[in-house]
């Protein structure tokens, strides 16, 4: 049962413009998102999050857009640079008891071209 | 600020052979993860403890899968016997907060192969 979906596996954009880049989830619990970003070779680094009580994060050239009804939520990268080529997760955190725990999708490779 | 330490970075091994990972969190972290990271899927959580006490091992195949968190910091991971679907990235992670929306920090992962 996957509660987190990334439905598109790669996108690639022109430098400069805008990268979206999309995420829905089944599970209504999660009050909390997150997006990672990975390089190869490397382990995810936290790029941005998100509140579930909110519906707009901003910070620097990224903003995480969050549609609660739809449960959908977007990353926007503006403008895109090569050096976001990069997989992009995004994540959520539900509540387990004292603990907190992330259900991570599947990924988004986003390729910024010249 | 040192980041999460692991090793060894690569490690291949035959089916049914034994192998362990190793953790070294952030200094001052409570929170400690094991993910599996299978080629083209997500993290998945293995196990997460709060300082050397299991929070959440729901998803750690018990009958082959262990892992200690020995005085609260360092963690080991074991695999035995290995099979040929345990061939994945192993990331550790770790986080200072039990709290909402807690960022967590990885480590580079260990990427194991079973032949």
């Amino acid at each position: 049962d996957q509660q987190v979906k990334q439905n598109s596996p790669s996108l690639s954009v022109q430098e400069g413009r805008i990268s979206i880049l999309n995420c829905d989830y089944t599970n209504s619990m999660f009050d909390y998102f997150l997006w990672y970003k990975k390089y190869p070779a490397e382990g995810p680094t936290f790029l941005i999050s998100i509140s579930s009580i909110k519906d707009k994060n901003e910070d620097g050239r990224f903003t995480v857009f969050l549609n609660k009804s739809a449960k959908h939520l977007s990353l926007h990268i503006v403008p895109s640079q090569p050096g976001d080529s990069a997989v992009y997760f995004c994540a959520a955190s539900a509540r387990i008891g004292t603990a907190s725990k992330l259900t991570f999708g599947t990924g988004t490779r986003l390729q910024v071209t010249l | 600020e040192a980041g999460v330490a692991q090793s060894p970075r690569y490690k291949i091994i035959e089916k049914r052979q034994s192998v362990a990972f190793w953790c070294n969190p952030i200094s001052g972290h409570a929170t400690l993860y094991w993910y599996q990271q299978i080629l083209g899927q997500g993290p998945k959580l293995l196990i997460q403890f709060q300082n050397n006490g299991v929070v959440d091992d729901s998803q750690l195949p018990k009958d082959r899968f262990s892992a200690e968190r020995l005085k609260g910091v360092d963690s080991t991971l074991k695999i035995q016997p290995a099979k040929l679907e345990d061939s994945a990235v192993y990331l550790c992670a770790s986080s200072l907060y039990r709290g909402r929306g807690e960022k967590l920090f990885f480590g580079s992962g260990t990427q194991l192969s079973v032949l």
